[in-house]
């Protein structure tokens, strides 16, 4: 299994422009997380979802944050407009059910935001 | 106050040497527990949980909860450069809704 795929890598863009961020979660898992990760506030998680239904949307910041997942192997978190304070890793992972933490959480490699 | 405190180091120790990395917490509905490490430019990576108060061993990393204290510690014996990177604890209520509260992370830095 390739795990926990993100697109872009990296990513550069100025301010007030719209920034997507692509996750492909492994194939079987119910569940997708996304999070951000910055020195002071370090992981924080901003929303996930089960079998690609929003159960919890309270850690996105603001209305400028949305994000889907409409189907089992796609989901998008979209920043529109982005603003500096935004420059971070953000990091989709996975986990195959239900059953509590004991089910990991597999990270993917996460996309580096820079938001002049 | 967050909810979950983790010294952000930056910790550097000799090769060899014993690391014990430590997190307070302030939510007592917190049931597991968990460590992950996390390489430089990498994402996370389950490392060991824990249920309840307890210890639990697996090879040179020992996972420690006190839930009285609110406090949980990872022990590394035997510490490889191999080891050095940043070690995140996580926490869980224990409901199901699969939703981790993390610390900052340690940076760990192990010398040769």
């Amino acid at each position: 299994d390739a795990g926990v795929i993100q697109s872009p890598r990296h990513e550069v863009t100025e301010m007030g422009q719209e920034v997507t961020l692509r996750c492909k979660p492994i194939s079987g898992h119910d569940y997708l997380f996304w999070y951000r990760q910055t020195m002071m506030r370090g992981l924080e998680l901003l929303i996930y979802f089960n079998n690609n239904v929003p159960i919890d949307d309270s850690g996105m910041p603001e209305d400028r944050f949305s994000a889907k997942m409409p189907n089992a192997s796609f989901s998008t978190l979209k920043i529109q407009p982005s603003e500096p304070r935004d420059s971070a890793v953000y990091f989709c992972a996975s986990s195959p059910g239900t059953s509590g933490p004991q089910e990991t959480q597999y990270f993917g490699p996460g996309t580096r935001l820079l938001v002049l | 106050q967050k909810e979950v405190e983790q010294d952000p180091g930056p910790l550097s120790v000799p090769e060899g040497a014993i690391v014990s990395l430590n997190c307070t917490y302030s939510n007592s509905a917190f049931q597991y527990f968990m460590w992950y490490r996390q390489y430089s430019r990498k994402g996370p990576e389950l490392l060991m949980y824990t249920y309840s108060s307890g210890n639990k061993e697996d090879g040179r990393f020992t996972a420690q909860v006190d839930k009285s204290s609110k406090y949980i510690s990872l022990f590394i014996r035997d510490s490889q450069p191999s080891d050095s990177a940043t070690y995140l604890c996580a926490m869980e209520n224990g409901f199901g809704n699969e939703k981790l509260t993390f610390g900052t992370g340690t940076r760990l830095t192990i010398i040769p």
